[in-house]
């Protein structure tokens, strides 16, 4: 019964570092997402996928690069860490009801993230 | 104009007092409406969707006015718990378009 599952939660990085957050989700979700959440800003999406092979640019994708080759994994990488991307970020997963209706987002439990 | 707008409070109110928030759309192709709950730094967790006759789950009452586009959330009985912030979220039909509202904070008080 995992879910949507993220890792790390907390992470610590120089400027100029590198890491990727992992998502993954055993539900066969078509839909996957990254969010970030800054304080009094709600959630804005980074980046997301339709399916394997599939991802395009959300609100706020500079910085940041995503894959799909798989439809349980949706790793977020961040190339070169600026002090801007600290932040807490959101892994989220859905599917499609019918061709008119989506269902809710799933979220994963979020990754506090540091850059100094 | 933000697509979904909600007021951010905070709302303080007494334990067991009846609250409510309201939530408005600007895309008359919202389909699908949720509120969700977030405590602070915590991932969001469905509340309930929002059906257009509108529903009840417990003390959580959640209804949608199409024509005047916007849904509302009310909590009978707060409790402490109830403590968090609220999200509305809209999702627009055929799409994986989900706007959020920004979130209205909740306070109980003892």
């Amino acid at each position: 019964n995992a879910g949507v599952t993220q890792t790390p939660k907390f992470q610590v990085l120089k400027t100029g570092q590198s890491m990727t957050l992992q998502c993954a989700q055993d539900m066969n979700h078509e839909y996957m997402s990254w969010y970030r959440q800054d304080p009094g800003m709600g959630l804005r999406l980074i980046h997301y996928s339709v399916g394997a092979g599939i991802t395009d640019q959300g609100e706020v994708p500079n910085g940041y690069n995503v894959s799909r080759s798989t439809t349980e994994d949706f790793p977020l990488r961040l190339l070169s860490a600026a002090p801007s991307q600290t932040s807490v970020y959101f892994c989220a997963s859905s599917y499609r009801v019918n061709r008119a209706l989506t269902e809710k987002l799933f979220f994963g439990s979020g990754t506090q993230l540091s850059v100094l | 104009r933000k697509e979904v707008e909600q007021d951010p409070g905070p709302f303080n109110v007494p334990e067991g007092a009846t609250v409510a928030f309201n939530c408005t759309y600007s895309n008359s192709a919202s389909q699908s409406f949720f509120w969700y709950r977030q405590d602070c730094r915590k991932e969001p967790k469905l509340l309930m969707s929002v059906y257009s006759s509108g529903n009840e789950d417990g003390r959580f009452t959640a209804q949608l006015n199409r024509a005047s586009q916007y849904i509302s959330l009310l909590i009978r009985d707060s409790k402490l718990s109830d403590s968090a912030t609220y999200l509305c979220v809209v999702n627009l039909a055929g799409t994986y378009k989900y706007i959020f509202g920004t979130g209205t904070r909740l306070k109980v008080l003892a």
